[in-house]
């Protein structure tokens, strides 16, 4: 079990450039997560991922915002036309996807939009 | 559909106990426990489902009242180590949902010597 990873741990960007984030899950876990998180606040849900089928998606994520899980096995996210808005930690999590399943986070992705 | 944690913020004494609340206003199939230190991924500390109680950890438990949809957790005796932000994070919904949490906004604990 190496864990989960992402990539990049930081990124600065300008605001309007697209980014682009890479989150490889543990290798057994068929459920894949994005969430949010800013200063002071818990993770706020983005989208998920059932293998490589993307089950659900927030209305708070906008049309910028689009995710993709090929092949069931690494995700990505990616923000078009970032705004300082998107400025937080993009965390990545995996998990079994059944009762008693915890998830796993990585350590995340910092975006700060200048 | 974001819980309520109470207290924002705890300060104890090595050795002391206390005690984080989460609240929910919508029916709850399970509650999520999970601690993070600071610049860190949040680490998972245990579930509470729906007509059970589960302890994750040797000193730190946790209670889940379904009719109240609110869970406690229980830090006893507690350790320098224990300091962070703990969050509760509660599912609502089973099948595809499963996995799906919503947290609450933290409470940050800090343990002195």
């Amino acid at each position: 079990d190496t864990g989960v990873s992402q990539d990049p741990r930081h990124k600065i960007t300008k605001r309007g450039q697209n980014v682009t984030f890479r989150c490889d899950p543990i290798s057994e876990h068929n459920r894949l997560y994005w969430y949010r998180q800013t200063l002071g606040q818990g993770p706020e849900f983005l989208t998920y991922f059932q293998n490589e089928a993307q089950l659900e998606k927030s209305r708070l994520l906008s049309d910028r915002f689009s995710a993709e899980r090929p092949k069931g096995s690494f995700s990505t996210l990616e923000i078009q036309r970032t705004e300082q808005g998107d400025s937080a930690m993009y965390l990545c999590a995996s998990s079994f996807g059944q009762e008693n399943s915890p998830l796993h986070f990585g350590n995340g992705t910092r975006l700060t939009v200048t | 559909q974001q819980p309520v944690q109470s207290p924002q913020a705890v300060i104890l004494r090595e050795g002391e106990d206390a005690v984080i609340n989460c609240s929910s206003s919508k029916a709850l199939y399970s509650v999520h426990w999970y601690r993070q230190k600071h610049g860190e991924a949040p680490v998972f500390l245990m579930i509470l489902l729906k007509g059970g109680e589960q302890k994750g950890h040797e000193k730190i438990s946790a209670s889940f009242n379904e009719k109240k949809q609110q869970s406690s957790l229980y830090l006893t005796a507690s350790q320098l180590s224990y300091s962070g932000t703990y969050f509760c994070g509660t599912e609502v919904g089973r099948g595809s949902t499963l996995g799906r949490l919503y947290f609450g906004r933290g409470t940050q604990l800090t343990v002195w010597p």
